[in-house]
């Protein structure tokens, strides 16, 4: 089973809002609501930012959301703040006892 | 709070074994299922093998399948992940990390700070 797809890089200037996607297929991403993102900063383990497609964990501000279409989910930054330039992963249950990964996005904050 | 510390990575030379573990503490240990993901240096983040909260059940990546085994140790709220016939491409960072449940659904709230593996002769 391939690799969840996401676009390399992504920016955006502080204040505006970013969207990142992420591409699966029928099995994985567009089978099950079990979709998440993860925040990585560099040297840092990472942290969960939403589960479940577009539900955040305690902590998370309400800047982040996600949402999904058919085979490809999203993860939305708004009002971008200098402390989300980061990695983000988008993960997927696969269908098959396994979990799945997207290959990460870099966002800059220009 | 929940903390989960990763012990046991280090230099080991090809087709060698290495046996990583991780102390957990902060949350009932035995309600959840563990995983390990890992990440080669500069590279995206990789799922490697998944134990149910009573280890009667475990899953694994195609990439580590028939090498790596799983185990956890419930009276001692550790997990384990034992690396036979390593390869380089197994260097990484490798994380033990919770599921949200007792079966796998891929859902990793909290993750340790990681142990590097690495793979060279």
């Amino acid at each position: 089973q391939s690799a969840l797809t996401q676009p390399p890089s992504a920016s955006g200037s502080p204040g505006q809002s970013v969207t990142i996607s992420c591409t699966g297929i029928s099995s994985d991403v567009g089978g099950q609501d079990h979709v998440t993102w993860y925040q990585q900063h560099p040297g840092k383990a990472p942290k969960l930012v939403i589960y479940e497609v577009s539900k955040r964990p305690s902590g998370v501000p309400d800047r982040f959301s996600g949402s999904k279409s058919g085979n490809a989910a999203s993860l939305t930054v708004s009002g971008l703040q200098t402390e989300d330039e980061a990695d983000y992963y988008c993960s997927s249950y696969g269908g098959t006892n396994n979990v799945i990964f997207g290959g990460g996005t870099r966002l800059t904050v220009l | 709070q929940v903390q989960l510390v990763e012990s046991g990575g280090g230099v080991v030379q090809p087709g060698r074994s290495l046996r990583l573990s991780c102390a957990a503490s902060g949350f009932t240990f035995t309600r959840y299922g563990m995983h390990w993901v890992r990440q080669a240096p500069g590279k995206g983040l990789e799922w490697v093998a998944f134990i149910q909260n009573h280890g009667n059940l475990e899953y694994f990546a195609d990439s580590v399948k028939g090498r790596f085994a799983i185990s956890r140790d419930n009276s001692k709220n550790t997990v384990f992940l034992q690396m036979n016939s390593l390869r380089a491409e197994d260097t990484a960072m490798y994380y033990c990390v919770t599921e949200n449940s007792a079966i796998i659904i891929g859902r990793f709230d909290w993750w340790g700070p990681g142990t590097l593996v690495t793979v060279s002769s």
